[in-house]
C-alpha cells in the first residue's frame, strides 16, 4: 500500500507558541489530504480536508485561524497549531487519499505545557 | 448524514477464542467500508476493505469481515485471537461529498485479550 509519513511523531511546546506538523505522501500524489484529531480513548474526529492548491475545508466547530492548513504540493500538507494552549494537546493524524482509499500517517502526539 | 456505530466500547476474549466486532453504518448509497487497527500511540493500519463484489472480504492477520446490506452491518471476525491482537479497532465508511470523499470513523472498540 501507499505510504504517508508524518513528522514529528512527538512534540512538546510551550503555551502560546506555534507548532507545525508535516504530512507527506511518499509514493503517490495526494490531491486531497485529511487532518484528524484524536483525544485519549476516543475516535478520530475529522478536522479539515485540504485540496492541493486551494483553501482547506474545515469541519464545523474547528477554528480555521487556529489550525492553519497548507497543501502547497501534491505530496505535502502541513498543519500549524497557532498560539497553542494545553487544551490543544492531542494526537493528530493525517491521511492522503488515493482513489477511494485513505492512507494514514503514524500520528503526532502534541503536548502543550 | 453518514455515520458509523460500533456498539461495543470494549471486548475481552481469551487467547485462542473467536472474535466478532460489530459495526453498523448509515449511508445513502453503496458504501465503501473499512476496518482499521490502532496500537497505543500509533497510527492506523488497514485490516481490510469492502468496495463491491463478494460480501465476505479477507484481510491481513487472519481477519475477515462480512458486508450485510440488509442489516447495514460490516462485522469483523477472527477465528482464533492472539495476544498481539489486543488493540483499538475502528470501523469506517468512505463517504462521498461535493468535491470529494472522506472517511468517517466509528467510536472504536478496544479489544483485550486474556491468557
Amino acid at each position: 500500500g501507499a505510504v504517508v509519513s508524518q513528522h514529528p511523531s512527538r512534540v512538546i511546546c510551550k503555551s502560546g507558541t506555534s507548532v507545525k506538523i508535516e504530512c507527506r505522501s511518499l509514493d503517490f500524489q495526494a490531491t486531497t489530504m485529511f487532518w484528524y484529531r484524536q483525544f485519549p480513548k476516543q475516535s478520530l474526529m475529522l478536522m479539515a480536508t485540504s485540496n492541493e492548491g486551494s483553501k482547506a475545508t474545515y469541519e464545523q466547530g474547528v477554528e480555521k485561524d487556529k489550525f492553519l492548513i497548507n497543501h502547497a504540493s501534491l505530496t505535502l500538507s502541513t498543519l500549524t497549531v497557532t498560539s497553542a494552549h494545553p487544551e490543544d494537546s492531542s494526537f493528530y493524524i493525517c491521511s492522503g487519499r488515493m482513489n477511494t482509499e485513505a492512507f494514514f500517517g503514524q500520528g503526532t502526539r502534541l503536548t502543550v505545557v | 448524514a453518514q455515520s458509523v456505530t460500533q456498539p461495543d466500547i470494549h471486548i475481552t476474549v481469551s487467547e485462542g477464542a473467536s472474535l466478532e466486532l460489530r459495526c453498523n453504518y448509515s449511508y445513502g448509497a453503496t458504501p465503501y467500508l473499512f476496518w482499521y487497527v490502532q496500537s497505543p500511540g500509533q497510527g492506523l493500519q488497514l485490516l481490510l476493505k469492502y468496495f463491491s463484489g463478494d460480501t465476505l472480504v479477507q484481510g491481513i492477520k487472519g481477519f475477515e469481515a462480512e458486508f450485510k446490506r440488509s442489516q447495514s452491518s460490516f462485522n469483523l471476525r477472527k477465528p482464533s485471537v492472539h495476544w498481539s491482537d489486543a488493540a483499538e479497532y475502528f470501523c469506517a465508511v468512505g463517504a462521498g461529498y461535493t468535491g470529494g470523499f472522506k472517511t468517517i470513523f466509528g467510536a472504536g472498540t478496544r479489544l483485550f485479550v486474556k491468557a
